[in-house]
């Protein structure tokens, strides 16, 4: 069973830092991995999808890596401001035939301090 | 770009009547769209799977005769929580893939802005 892992589960840092948030899955067949933020009380906004094939993406001052092998992805977020502050979420997509659904981890509530 | 739009976004409700939630593709067709579910502080569980012209399929744990779903449109999927109880009080979340890059190695789920439910 597919499960995946966030850490920090809350991180808080001044403006200006660059910062690393963590995921992890244990079963690397995976179709794809998928990055998102979460303002409160709010939906999802998709910030970075990695094809299953490829290492890294890139939007902005966002990138995000993937080492499918290891069951890892990282979203560095670079010189950080307070409007980043936010819960950021992973969520992979099982590669075998589960109906396309996503699996979550429990996300990283990032706050940035002016 | 593709747009999911949820109604209500939020809804106070006595415990024990129903409630029904709207989620729409506004500007794509959607064959599959997906309900989940989000407690406090915590993250998004998956709920079911719904499929246009079919039943919908759960999870593991989640009764298909307390929360109903109706996909009977290419853009709008309903879910309705039947006699809620405040244990149903959750933020409620769906998404929806698009017909247009079914199959492709693009593919992506986009998801609407989420309908807080409260039940007294």
């Amino acid at each position: 069973k597919q499960e995946v892992t966030q850490i920090p589960a809350a991180l808080s840092v001044p403006e200006g830092e660059n910062l690393v948030l963590n995921c992890s899955f244990t079963d690397s067949a995976i179709y794809n991995l998928q990055w998102f933020r979460q303002d409160p009380g709010k939906g999802l906004t998709s910030l970075l999808l990695i094809q299953s094939s490829q290492r890294e993406q890139t939007s902005g001052r966002l990138n995000a890596s993937l080492d499918k092998s290891s069951g890892r992805s990282t979203l560095y977020i670079a010189a950080s401001q307070p409007g980043d502050s936010a819960t950021y979420l992973c969520a992979v997509r099982p590669l075998y035939n589960q109906g396309g659904k996503l699996i979550f981890g429990q996300g990283t509530e990032l706050s940035v301090k002016p | 770009g593709a747009v999911v739009s949820q109604h209500p976004s939020w809804v106070i409700c006595k415990s024990g009547t129903s409630v029904k939630i709207e989620c729409r593709s506004l500007d794509f067709q959607a064959t599959t769209m997906f309900w989940y579910r989000q407690f406090p502080k915590q993250s998004l569980m998956l709920m079911a799977t719904s499929n246009e012209g079919s039943k919908a399929t759960y999870e593991q744990g989640v009764e298909k005769d307390k929360f109903l779903i109706n996909h009977a449109s290419l853009t709008l999927s309903t879910l309705t929580v039947t006699s809620a109880h405040p244990e149903d009080s959750s933020f409620y979340i769906c998404s929806a893939r698009d017909l247009r890059l079914a199959g492709g190695d693009s593919y992506e789920q986009y998801f609407g802005p989420g309908t807080r439910l409260t039940v007294t």
